[in-house]
């Protein structure tokens, strides 16, 4: 059994650009979720996949967008980043509503 | 508007005392809460959920529903408990999560 893992573990951007966030959940997971952590906050709910389809959505703009893959994986794009954007990623994925097993995280850095 | 409310940012106890980190929930719903620890360099995890009544590394958490808290309790700390704890609540399909408490254990 693997737990999640998250690629890459840092990025840097600049304004503007468009960035891609990758997870590969836990084995038998098929709900994916997203957050974003800003340094001295908890993780913030961006939105979460179930079987491939978006089933719930934070408080974000449409320029947050994600994906999920037949084999659970799930993408997390971000199009015309903003400095706020600067953060910790953060992906889960869980059987179980509300037990999420957490990623490593990416620090993503908007420059 | 669902809200998870921990009023401590940094909670500092001798070891051998007992801990208590604070939580505050806004649900109108019937709530489903659960504890998330963080320790150094590592990431976050689930310590222990409500609804299963559990005690996990010593620690347990009660839910009253008429003051809207449910906070986590240790009677002895010990030094590997320093950490940051994260309340959570679930609403719907998301996790709601507190700004977290950083526990710091003096020896």
């Amino acid at each position: 059994e693997t737990g999640v893992t998250q690629s890459p573990t840092h990025l840097i951007k600049t304004r503007g650009q468009q960035v891609t966030l990758r997870c590969s959940s836990q084995s038998g997971h098929n709900t994916v979720s997203w957050y974003q952590q800003a340094l001295g906050q908890g993780p913030q709910f961006i939105f979460q996949y179930y079987r491939e389809e978006e089933n719930g959505r934070g408080n974000f703009p449409p320029r947050f967008s994600g994906l999920q893959f037949p084999n659970y994986s799930s993408e997390l794009n971000v199009n015309a980043l903003e400095l706020d954007d600067s953060a910790l990623y953060l992906c889960a994925s869980s059987s179980v509503p509300g037990v999420a097993f957490f990623g490593q995280g990416t620090r993503l850095t908007v420059v | 508007a669902q809200r998870v409310t921990q009023p401590e940012k940094l909670l500092s106890v001798f070891k051998g005392a007992p801990v208590e980190l604070k939580c505050n929930y806004s649900y109108s719903g019937s709530p489903e809460l659960f504890w998330y620890v963080q320790y150094s360099r590592q990431r976050l995890q689930l310590l222990l959920r409500h609804i299963s009544r559990e005690s996990i590394k010593g620690f347990t958490a009660d839910l009253n529903k008429g003051e809207t808290s449910f906070h986590l309790k240790k009677p002895f700390a010990q030094e590997e408990d320093s950490a940051m704890y994260y309340c959570a609540l679930k609403v719907d399909d998301k996790i709601i999560f507190g700004k977290g408490t950083r526990l710091h254990i003096l020896p």
